[in-house]
């Protein structure tokens, strides 16, 4: 049973304007939030975390909101660029297990 | 180089043959990991190092096993291959505990199992 779900396949955005994908998790003892970033061919980098001690996290034009009561995390890139077309997956996990969670992924697309 | 490393990237095999699929990082990190990713099921988390000589299953470990015998070395090794084994695989090594460490990943092998 899927634990974190990206329920957007793929996402397309112009150039300039923000991108946000959503992830939502069923479990609620995950505690420690995280994006990857995935292009073709090659391994997820990590992109961004969030502890749930926090309710956004911010890195440039990188933000990750967490609604905890929601069950909700979102990533905003804004603006959004071409070379941020890649698979987004975000990831879950708490400190009783020793694993992380991973959604389905979704797909960007930035046109220029 | 410095980093993580997959070897084979692209491997054919067989339906019942052995595959070995090898990982190999730099970092001296603790704890190394094994996913496969699958369409519709994103990056499911197969077996798990905190150590060497120590070994804990994932999500997925049913017809997978491993061993990590020196701290840089992860090998998983498919004992029979199935069809159902047709995936990407990533390895990945973090430092310290892994839940709030964040996992540098190797480039993946795609593995075809005929």
């Amino acid at each position: 049973d899927q634990q974190v779900k990206q329920n957007s396949p793929s996402l397309s955005v112009q150039e300039g304007r923000i991108s946000i994908l959503n992830c939502d998790y069923t479990n609620s003892m995950f505690d420690y939030f995280l994006w990857y970033k995935k292009y073709p061919a090659e391994g997820p980098t990590f992109l961004i975390s969030i502890s749930s001690i926090k309710d956004k996290n911010e890195d440039g034009r990188f933000t990750v909101f967490l609604n905890k009561s929601a069950k909700h995390l979102s990533l905003h890139i804004v603006p959004s660029q071409p070379g941020d077309s890649a698979v987004y997956f975000c990831a879950a996990s708490s400190n009783t297990g020793n694993q992380f969670y991973f959604g389905t992924g979704t797909s960007l697309t930035v046109i220029p | 180089d410095a980093g993580i490393t997959q070897s084979p990237r692209y491997k054919i095999t067989e339906t019942g043959r052995q595959v070995t699929l090898m990982c190999h990082q730099t970092w001296s990190h603790s704890y190394m990991f094994w996913y496969r990713q699958d369409l519709g099921h994103g990056l499911r988390l197969i077996y798990y190092s905190a150590a060497a000589d120590i070994t804990d299953k994932g999500e997925v470990p049913d017809g997978y096993v491993v061993s990590r015998s020196k701290t840089e070395n992860f090998p998983l090794t498919l004992e029979s291959a199935t069809r159902s084994q047709t995936s990407v695989y990533f390895c990945a090594s973090s430092p310290s505990s892994g839940t709030e460490e964040t996992q540098y990943f190797g480039p993946g092998t795609r593995l075809l199992v005929l």
